[in-house]
C-alpha cells in the first residue's frame, strides 16, 4: 500500500539551474496538491492539478515555476532559474476526489537546497 | 496578520501529561478544520479532521472548533515522547476546501 512518492529527497542546485521536482500519487488518487515550506513557516499552497489539466495555480509564484501532471506518469514541479529563496521543502499531496471532505495524503518531501 | 496564527512553541510537557495545541483565524468563511502531526523531515500526517464546530474525539486526541471565537484546539491526553512533533493546524473554506491553510506549527516536546 505504497503512499504518495517523491523524488528526489534532496535536490542541490546552483543559482540558474533548473530544479524537476517529481510526485507520484496514492494509488487510485487522481487529484494532485503541491505546497512549499519556507523554514519555521507553515506550509502554502502552490497549485492543484487533476490528470492533464491545472485546476487552481494561485499559489504559483508568476514566473519560473510551473506544475504538469500527465496522462501518464507523475506529477513534475519544475523551477526553472532557481534562486536562494527558492530553497525550501516542496511537498506534494494527492486526493481520490476533491470533495469536501476528503483527505489529502503528504508524501515525504523534496527539500531543495540553492547554493 | 496572517489568516492562521499558531503559538511556534516549542512546549515541553513531561510524560502523561495534557497538552493544549491551538490555533487562532481570522477568516470567517474557513468550515473545514484539520490537525496534521509532522516529524521532523517528514511529510505531515493527518490526525483529526473537523467540519465547522464541535468536538471530535479520536483515542487519545480531541479536537475542538470554536466559530464564533475563531479558535481551534488539539487535545492530547497521556502524551508520550512518540507525539513529540511539530503539530500543524490547517483550514479551509467551502469554496476551495482543497487551498488548504496552514498555521506555521507548534514544536512540542514529550520528556520521558
Amino acid at each position: 500500500n505504497a503512499g504518495v512518492m517523491q523524488n528526489p529527497r534532496h535536490l542541490v542546485r546552483r543559482r540558474g539551474q533548473e530544479a524537476r521536482l517529481r510526485c507520484s500519487p496514492m494509488k487510485g488518487h487522481s487529484h494532485v496538491y503541491w505546497y512549499r515550506q519556507l523554514p519555521e513557516e507553515g506550509l502554502k499552497f502552490m497549485v492543484y492539478l487533476q490528470k492533464e489539466n491545472i485546476i487552481d495555480e494561485s499559489g504559483m509564484p508568476k514566473e519560473r515555476f510551473s506544475a504538469e501532471f500527465p496522462k501518464e506518469g507523475p506529477s513534475i514541479l519544475r523551477i526553472q532559474q532557481v534562486v536562494r529563496g527558492d530553497s525550501a521543502a516542496y511537498f506534494c499531496a494527492s486526493s481520490g476526489t476533491s470533495g469536501k471532505t476528503d483527505t489529502q495524503y503528504f508524501g515525504p518531501g523534496t527539500r531543495l537546497t540553492v547554493l | 496578520q496572517k489568516e492562521v496564527e499558531q503559538d511556534p512553541g516549542p512546549l515541553s510537557v513531561p510524560e502523561g501529561a495534557i497538552v493544549s495545541l491551538n490555533c487562532t483565524y481570522s477568516n470567517s468563511a474557513f468550515q473545514y478544520f484539520m490537525w496534521y502531526r509532522q516529524y521532523s523531515r517528514k511529510g505531515p500526517e493527518l490526525l483529526m479532521y473537523t467540519y465547522s464546530s464541535g468536538n471530535k474525539e479520536d483515542g487519545r486526541f480531541t479536537a475542538q472548533v470554536d466559530k464564533s471565537s475563531k479558535y481551534i484546539s488539539l487535545f492530547i491526553r497521556d502524551s508520550q515522547p512518540s507525539d513529540s512533533a511539530t503539530y500543524l493546524c490547517a483550514m479551509g473554506r467551502a469554496d476551495s476546501s482543497y487551498k488548504l491553510i496552514f498555521g506555521s506549527g507548534t514544536r512540542l516536546l514529550v520528556r520521558p
